[in-house]
């Protein structure tokens, strides 16, 4: 089946460093993927919606300048925390849609935590 | 503003028997539903879906209800086992594909 490589699985770093997550479809192609953060007991939350060859469309709320988002090719997408801080710490999901946006398969996530 | 919710945070089941997971939403313009399981620290696992011009879908222990009218939707796991205990998200899309999805529910199966 459709999987979605998400790396890396966790990280720490200090706060003001910038963090790059990448999300892969391996076995398919992936006009849209989907960036979701998680904080501890509560549910998903979109924070964008990638679009290869065009800018990310960011939901209200979530900083673009500190978020940044570029899906580059078909099968990468990378979302860059810039000048972490401690409140940025969360897990982190990607998303891609498979079969003509039928079913969305998540990455393995990504644990930041900013110290 | 929850679109899809997810009443009740937690359930409790003994094994073998059956896990009713329920979920409503407000948005007529959803038009596929699916559940994903996830366990701590891991990515959701997609589970099974459905779309709107059906009532139910069936995969092996897990089967989903949706009642259009009432706006409604339930996943059924039958027999519960011990691997069943995680977090339960709800989620529902409209055409332009992006996942609004429901608190979660956390499933316990006991022996």
């Amino acid at each position: 089946g459709a999987v979605v490589s998400q790396h890396p699985s966790w990280v720490i770093c200090k706060s003001g460093t910038s963090v790059k997550i990448e999300c892969r479809s391996l076995d398919f192609q992936a006009t849209t993927m989907f960036w979701y953060r998680q904080f501890p007991k509560q549910s998903l939350m979109l924070m964008a919606t990638s679009n290869e060859g065009s800018k990310a469309t960011y939901e209200q709320g979530v900083e673009k300048d500190k978020f940044l988002i570029n899906h580059a090719s078909l099968t990468l997408s990378t979302l860059t925390v810039t000048s972490a801080h401690p409140e940025d710490s969360s897990f982190y999901i990607c998303s891609a849609f498979y079969r003509n946006n039928t079913e969305a398969f998540f990455g393995q996530g990504t644990r930041l935590t900013v110290v | 503003d929850q679109q899809v919710k997810q009443n009740s945070p937690s359930l409790s089941v003994q094994e073998g028997r059956i896990s009713i997971l329920n979920c409503d939403y407000t948005n007529s313009m959803f038009d596929y539903f699916l559940w994903y399981k996830k366990y701590p620290a891991e990515g959701p696992t997609f589970l099974i879906s459905i779309s709107s011009i059906k009532d139910k879908n069936e995969d092996g222990r897990f089967t989903v209800f949706l009642n259009k009218s009432a706006k409604h939707l339930s996943l059924h796991i039958v027999p519960s086992q011990p691997g069943d205990s995680a977090v339960y998200f709800c989620a529902a899309t409209d055409s332009w594909g992006k996942l609004q999805f429901g608190a979660g529910t956390q499933v316990v199966v006991t022996p």
